[in-house]
């Protein structure tokens, strides 16, 4: 079994629905993390979280929210999804220590397109 | 604010060849990691190699190694005896020592590993 587990692995969903992309992880990591990919763009950092106390934006929160259900937990929602949305969704996380090696550990994405 | 250019969109070698990828940073950091993550066709990123900034010497795992050139803030990966398997996106990362923990990620280059 994956360390870094994402439900919808994929999603075609309509403009204005609401969306939930879930990440669980058995890695006992307190650090999780949402990223997006698009084509050309790299990966960007939507939300983050150091604890289930600690939610913290990245550089392209709008449009986003995050929930950090418990350590394992991290899910990441679009209130109402719009077509500029549609991207390749990454969870990770790391473990304290990773702060001083910067090593994150990926689930395997959600793609998501939004019609 | 720190930023991390791929030059090289995409690349193409045969099979086991040596190939370099390129990666140039700016930052005014003096301390900090550099990394390279592999992005196969299953989408899950993984780390490659990882590299200290204090460190003079270059990183290496196996196959795959880096040129780091801190007065050039160049970090450019060489992946020697290409196999197939090493088809990917790859990824070169940033992240300064000290507060946020954020890793800023460049663009990507396609490399393709031709039979």
């Amino acid at each position: 079994d994956a360390d870094v587990t994402q439900t919808p692995r994929n999603r075609i969903t309509k403009t204005g629905k609401r969306i939930m992309l879930e990440c669980s992880q058995t890695k006992g990591h307190d650090r999780m993390y949402w990223y997006r990919q698009d084509p050309g763009l790299g990966l960007r950092l939507i939300y983050y979280s150091f604890d289930v106390k600690d939610i913290n934006k990245g550089e392209i929160s709008d449009g986003y929210s995050v929930s950090r259900q418990a350590q394992a937990k991290f899910s990441l929602s679009l209130e109402s999804a719009i077509p500029n949305q549609t991207a390749l969704y990454f969870c990770a996380t790391s473990e304290v220590a990773g702060q001083y090696t910067g090593e994150l550990f990926f689930g395997e994405g959600s793609r998501l397109t939004v019609l | 604010a720190q930023t991390v250019t791929q030059s090289q969109p995409e690349m193409s070698v045969q099979e086991a060849e040596t190939v370099t990828l390129s990666c140039t940073y700016d930052t005014s950091e003096n301390n900090y990691y550099l990394f390279w993550y592999k992005q196969p066709p299953s989408r899950q990123m993984i780390l490659v190699i990882r590299q200290e900034a204090y460190k003079q010497q270059n990183a290496t795992e196996n196959r795959f190694s880096v040129n780091f050139q801190k007065a050039a803030k160049s970090f450019s990966l060489k992946i020697s005896d290409s196999q197939l398997g090493d088809t990917a996106m790859y990824f070169c990362a940033f992240m300064k020592h000290g507060g946020g923990r954020r890793i800023i990620f460049g663009k990507g280059t396609r490399l393709h590993i031709l039979p």
